[in-house]
């Protein structure tokens, strides 16, 4: 299985600042006959369910604030939240989508300093 | 508005089993394999299972293989997720989700909460 660590496990960053949030892959996730890194990040706010932020690495999903980005390939990847808002505190969660079972990393607490 | 509605849970003893559904609406059911994911109390997040468009492919993790059942009904919109011989550390919210390409989930339900417990 593909195992997946996130770094760190909690975070603190004050309003308007920018959190970076790391995330490694065990394999590459990269898949060279679509050019993609299969790897996603969510965002889950307590009492709700996750909901897709990123896919593909570095793909904005549609609606998400254009303040959240994905980087990296290969087997290191980051999300980075620029302009930190109040909104934001959430667990964040990387997950890979290239192989069977998809697993997810163990998490990231985002909280304001 | 897509939506996707569980339902199900509840407080069983071990070795019990359970049945939970999953209500789609809002998009085209049929065109969508889905899933699958659950997260035991303050943890993380775990894939569970998944299921292809016309239900001729199902995927387990390791620790439900022989367990759970993934079954779906285009006709119904619905998902569904039996569960037998249910051990404590099966307890935890279960949430369905609809898989876009090649494992990305989008959207995820509410969840319905599973607790194993004698």
């Amino acid at each position: 299985d593909v195992v997946m660590t996130q770094s760190p496990d909690s975070l603190a960053v004050s309003l308007g600042e920018r959190a970076t949030i790391n995330c490694k892959s065990s394999r590459s996730l990269f898949y060279s006959s679509t050019n993609k890194n299969y790897l996603a990040w969510y965002q889950q706010k307590p009492g709700q369910p996750p909901k897709l932020l990123i896919y593909w690495a570095s793909t904005r999903e549609s609606g998400v604030p254009d303040r959240f980005s994905g980087g990296g390939s290969g087997t290191d990847f980051t999300l980075t939240i620029s302009n930190l808002q109040a909104e934001d505190v959430a667990v964040y969660y990387c997950q890979q989508c290239y192989s069977l079972p998809y697993t997810f990393g163990q998490g990231t607490n985002l909280e304001i300093k | 508005e897509v939506q996707l509605v569980e339902s199900g849970g509840d407080l069983v003893q071990p070795g019990g089993s359970l049945r939970l559904s999953c209500a789609a609406s809002g998009f085209s059911f049929g065109s969508y394999w889905m899933a699958w994911v659950r997260q035991a109390p303050g943890k993380g997040l775990e894939w569970v299972a998944n299921i292809k468009l016309d239900g001729s492919e199902k995927n387990y993790v390791d620790s439900v293989k022989g367990r759970f059942s993934i079954s779906r009904d285009n006709a119904k919109n619905s998902l569904y997720l039996q569960m037998n011989s249910l051990r404590v550390d099966d307890t935890a919210v279960y949430y369905c989700g609809r898989q876009q390409g090649w494992g990305r989930f989008d959207p995820w339900g509410q969840g319905t909460l599973v607790i194993v417990s004698s």
